[in-house]
């Protein structure tokens, strides 16, 4: 598709629940990252992805949180157990190459609400 | 202190005022990037660049790598420019492509 696709909206778990988020990426796109937007506008940098590869994880509370991009599947991302505290709003964004200079596209977001 | 500062936090503008948004960052960087977030919460990339000036529609972006700074100007503001607008950078170095992000300039433009 022409745009970044995020699934669900909206998404509400009790804590202790699982929660799994989904993104497909522009068709073409190789890299794919996520973000997490807490209280206003603080984004944290979560995990990028070349094609189904992990290309940065450095954001990621691995205990917890797991991701993964593979061939002909949307793009997911996995909280096992949430917390309080991941509530917020996890975008997904995706750009065609590595190069620094090509322009990123954004998803909508999925707002992650933990009761 | 933030790497990528913006001011001002909130800006309310009179329709058809000219307008302007300040960035500043204390980290090398390739790009800038100019966000615009709606209160539906998507994210739009309005300019990405990494020097000179770039024009849209009412909309210019300008870069001083030297001095660190870049500025949004609106022209000719509109109600529909509400939203909040975001400055984030792609840094040296970084295989990773990641973005740090300024903290958001909330604009309201009233008719």
């Amino acid at each position: 598709g022409e745009e970044v696709a995020q699934t669900p909206k909206h998404l509400v778990r009790g804590e202790g629940q699982k929660a799994k988020l989904y993104c497909a990426p522009i068709k073409g796109h190789s890299y794919v990252f996520w973000y997490q937007q807490v209280l206003k506008n603080e984004f944290k940098f979560l995990i990028s992805f070349q094609n189904e590869n992990v290309f940065d994880e450095t954001g990621m509370p691995k205990e917890r949180f797991s991701a993964k991009c593979l061939p002909n599947s949307p793009c997911s991302l996995e909280i096992q157990a949430t917390k309080l505290e991941d509530s917020a709003v996890y975008f997904c964004a995706s750009k065609v190459v590595r190069d620094l200079n090509s322009p990123l596209h954004f998803g909508n977001g999925t707002r992650l609400t933990v009761t | 202190k933030n790497e990528v500062e913006q001011s001002p936090q909130n800006l309310t503008a009179q329709e058809g005022e000219f307008i302007t948004i300040n960035c500043s960052y204390s980290v090398g960087i390739s790009a800038l990037h100019w966000l615009q977030q709606h209160p539906g919460g998507g994210i739009v990339s309005l300019f990405m660049l990494s020097s000179g000036k770039k024009k849209h529609g009412r909309l210019i972006a300008t870069i001083n790598i030297q001095e660190k700074h870049s500025s949004l100007h609106i022209t000719a503001s509109h109600p529909r420019d509400s939203a909040v607008y975001i400055c984030a950078v792609s840094t040296y170095g970084g295989a990773t492509n990641k973005l740090i992000f300024g903290t958001g300039t909330l604009l309201a433009v009233q008719p």
